[in-house]
């Protein structure tokens, strides 16, 4: 399988505690992104970093990349009871020209109040 | 604006049956992705479509698994004589631009159960 990993596959904090989830891939890419997924449904884009950046922030949401590692982490600050929900990490390669992606495993997280 | 919309949003369908999915994509949109969400496999490609044609059909699983676009906008999946490993969470995402790296939008999926 092409697909990647991420880890933990479940994370569960206290609200106000930062949570971060790490993600590795198999090819070379042209850009990660994470979405994020509530009750096994649609998928919520949250952030894409290209293959030339290293750290890209959003709001509470802090996304790095490490092409030589092929891994990325998304950490979530002052974390809220509404951010329970699963996360995926997502890849485009550049090997194809399309843009299919190809996600990984995702992370399940549950936030406290 | 309105987003992605996907119909139905559950189908329970018996084994041998055949079943549409319908994705109505961002307006203007021109690149159309089914994937599919299943217990054992995960998130998985199935289809990409620019305008009405589908330059990359490698993840459609079988031939019971078929696609078209019609008018570059809506799509349908069609899934013949079904099996219940069929059984999983169908989504479709839409892109705009002509750059093959833009950020996907998808809608709420399509909960198929094959009995």
């Amino acid at each position: 399988s092409q697909q990647g990993e991420e880890d933990p596959q479940a994370l569960s904090i206290q609200e106000g505690e930062n949570a971060t989830m790490n993600c590795s891939y198999k090819t070379s890419i042209n850009n990660l992104q994470w979405y994020r997924q509530n009750s096994g449904r649609g998928l919520v884009h949250l952030i894409l970093i290209r293959s030339n950046e290293r750290e890209k922030h959003s709001g509470r949401l802090r996304v790095t990349l490490d092409t030589s590692k092929k891994s990325s982490s998304l950490l979530i600050t002052a974390s809220r009871a509404a951010d329970t929900a699963s996360y995926f990490c997502a890849t485009a390669s550049i090997s194809s020209n399309t843009g299919k992606l190809i996600f990984g495993q995702g992370t399940t997280l549950q936030v406290k109040p | 604006g309105a987003g992605v919309s996907q119909s139905p949003s559950n189908k329970v369908t018996e084994k041998g049956k055949d079943v549409e999915l319908r994705c109505d994509p961002i307006s203007g949109h021109t690149a159309l992705y089914w994937y599919r969400q299943s217990l054992g496999q995960g998130l998985e490609f199935l289809i990409y479509f620019q305008g009405n044609s589908a330059p990359d059909k490698s993840g459609l699983p079988s031939d019971r698994f078929s696609a078209e676009r019609t008018g570059g906008s809506v799509s349908t999946l069609t899934i013949q004589r079904t099996q219940q490993e069929d059984s999983a969470v169908y989504l479709c995402a839409s892109r705009h631009g002509w750059n093959s790296y833009n950020e996907q939008f998808f809608g709420p999926g399509t909960r198929l159960t094959v009995l």
